[in-house]
Order: structure tokens, then C-alpha cells, then sequence
């Protein structure tokens, strides 16, 4: 079983220009979350979805960041225009609803550097 | 709100030495509690977890036990490998949250 896979690995872009990341869960995992690691500290979250719906997007910095869930399925993070402070590793993760739902199944993540 | 505050890294052993990681939390109600281990190149994996008070967690040799009264979840291993080398994140969930507070991570380098 495919485990949660996320697109690109590495991205590198220049302030002011828009970067779209992506992540697809593990199938049948109708929860997906979005984190991010900056500077090397704490990973924060960033929203959560359930399904197509955003649960929860409290941890969303700004209104540069949009998180979509077309169809339930895999999402994309987009920012828009990125600046300096948005480099650091953006991690999504999936789990079941039900009884185990507190276990996270991470992808590898993805390093945004914006120069 | 939520935190959790784990022992600045980084943390260098020799293999075969003991290993604690220091983790301790605030939080309201009665989190979850998870040790995620990153190797280099990988995700996040969930080491292992515990659920309530005095729940002992314990996977490939690591354990922590979930201590109330001192609001601590320290990590453990009796004899680190060179493998075990990666960074190990303490985290808390809150079950009506739905969302998981992680520590800033603790690097860990065990050299033969």
C-alpha cells in the first residue's frame, strides 16, 4: 500500500513568485493535515481537512496560503506570492476517522527556499 | 493552548550508551502522547504512544511512560545503535482537537 506521497521534494523560487504544493494520502483516509517546519523548530500545524471541508485551518499564517481538497482526494497548498519567512519544510500527514484516527501517517515533506 | 518542550539537541552517543530524551507538555484535558522518529530523507514515523496516565509506550527498543504528575514524556533506550541516528519529535494530540503539538525536535548522531 502507497503510503502518503507529496510533490516536489524540493522547490526553490524567488520572492514574490507563487509555488503549488501537493499531497496525495494514503487511499481511504479521510483525514489530511498540513504542517511545516521552519528554521528547524517545532513543526506547527497548519489546517486539517476531512474529506473535501476544511475542519480546521487555525494555524494558516496568512492569506497568501490557500489549501485546497478537490474531491476528497489529494490537496495542494499554494502560496502566493511567497516571501523569505515561508521557506521550511511543509509536511502533510493522513489518518482514518474512527477509533485510531489520532495515528498520523506522514509523507517525506516538502523543502520550500525562497530566495 | 498547548506545548511541548523537548531537551535541545543535539544529542551525540556512543553506540551502546543509554539514551533520554526529555519531554515534558501543557496541556488541557488528557492528551495523547507520541514519539515520531525522522530518519534522514524520510517522513515522520510514529515511534510510539500512550494514551493515559501511567501508559507505558515502547517500540524497537525505546520506551516512554506517560508521567501526569510531572506532565513528562521522556524517551528512552537502554543501548542506541548507529541506526537509531534521526530526529525524534515528542507530540501531543488532543482528542476533540483532531490536531497533534509537536516539539522543536531533537537530533540525535550515534557514532560506532
Amino acid at each position: 500500500e502507497a503510503g502518503v506521497t507529496q510533490f516536489p521534494s524540493h522547490s526553490v523560487i524567488e520572492k514574490g513568485q507563487t509555488v503549488t504544493l501537493r499531497c496525495d494520502p494514503i487511499s481511504g483516509h479521510d483525514n489530511l493535515y498540513w504542517y511545516r517546519r521552519v528554521m528547524g523548530k517545532e513543526i506547527k500545524f497548519l489546517l486539517h481537512f476531512v474529506k473535501e471541508s476544511k475542519q480546521d485551518e487555525s494555524g494558516m499564517p496568512n492569506n497568501r496560503f490557500l489549501a485546497e481538497r478537490t474531491g476528497g482526494t489529494y490537496s495542494t497548498l499554494k502560496v502566493q506570492p511567497a516571501e523569505l519567512e515561508d521557506s521550511g519544510v511543509y509536511f502533510c500527514a493522513s489518518s482514518q476517522t474512527g477509533a485510531s484516527n489520532e495515528k498520523l501517517f506522514f509523507g517525506s515533506g516538502t523543502q520550500l527556499s525562497v530566495l | 493552548g498547548n506545548s511541548v518542550t523537548q531537551m535541545e539537541g543535539p544529542v551525540t552517543l556512543s553506540e551502546e550508551a543509554f539514551l533520554t530524551i526529555n519531554c515534558t507538555y501543557t496541556a488541557t484535558g488528557y492528551p495523547s502522547l507520541f514519539w515520531y522518529v525522522q530518519y534522514p530523507g524520510e517522513g515522520l514515523q510514529l515511534l510510539l504512544k500512550a494514551t493515559k496516565a501511567d501508559d507505558k509506550g515502547s517500540n524497537k527498543g525505546f520506551e516512554a511512560t506517560y508521567r501526569k504528575e510531572t506532565t513528562s514524556f521522556h524517551l528512552e533506550k537502554g543501548s542506541v545503535q548507529v541506526s537509531d541516528s534521526a530526529v525524534y519529535f515528542c507530540a501531543l494530540s488532543d482528542r476533540n482537537a483532531g490536531k497533534s503539538t509537536f516539539g522543536d525536535g531533537t537530533t540525535l548522531t550515534v557514532k560506532p
